[in-house]
């Protein structure tokens, strides 16, 4: 069974511009998270889906972030006009949630950006 | 208060020691408990769950759950080189998102 699965890894790009995700998560999972990681903090979270709707989102998650999962699969996150504080790993996740306790969340590689 | 606090690192202990991390969190209504790993420059690494008082061992890993006290700790026995990371305590909240503390990095002396 292949992991959590994250593309781009790494991006560099210039202020202003829009950059986009794609998550691809561990298969059957019906629960998806993204999460953001700066230095030195631990992961903070910034909305999940189950299968695909959109659940939460965090007030972390600005007007200039948008997140999607059609069709309940991969999901991709999007920040338009980017801006240096957004430079951060953004982390997808997956879950197999059946409404009980023990809902163990996997976790990608990462994608890196930083906004130059 | 934040939901999830770790006690500060960074924690250095020689080779062969126990090292000894700490959490305490907010909500009394969470269920369950990880520990995750993380390398730097990686992601984090699930390396142990708890879902009920008492202690949970994996190997050189413990975990201990204290509901009432709302606080989580984690051994590390025969500490290794390579368990020279950071280490994360997450707490699932009442809908099962994950809350995370900042991290605690351990530095295992050879």
């Amino acid at each position: 069974d292949t992991g959590v699965s994250q593309n781009p890894r790494h991006k560099i790009t210039k202020r202003g511009q829009n950059v986009t995700f794609r998550c691809d998560p561990i298969s059957e999972h019906n629960r998806l998270y993204w999460y953001r990681q700066t230095l030195g903090q631990g992961p903070e979270f910034l909305t999940y889906f189950q299968n695909e709707a959109q659940l939460e989102k965090s007030r972390l998650l600005s007007d200039r972030f948008s997140a999607e999962r059609p069709k309940g699969s991969f999901s991709t996150l999007e920040i338009q006009r980017t801006e240096q504080g957004d430079s951060a790993m953004y982390l997808c996740a997956s879950s197999s949630w059946r409404g009980t306790s023990g809902n163990t969340i996997y976790f990608g590689e990462g994608s890196w950006l930083t906004v130059v | 208060q934040k939901e999830v606090e770790q006690n500060s690192g960074p924690l250095s202990v020689p080779e062969g020691a126990i090292a000894s991390l700490n959490c305490t969190y907010s909500d009394r209504g969470s269920q369950s408990f990880f520990w995750y790993r993380q390398y730097s420059g990686k992601s984090p690494e699930l390396i142990m769950s708890i879902y009920s008082n008492g202690d949970k061992e994996d190997g050189r890993f413990t975990a201990q759950l204290n509901k009432a006290s709302q606080y989580v700790s984690l051994l590390i026995r025969d500490s290794q080189p390579s368990d020279s990371a950071t280490y994360l305590c997450a707490v699932n909240t009442h809908d099962y998102k994950l809350s995370f503390g900042a991290g605690t990095t351990v530095t295992v002396r050879a």
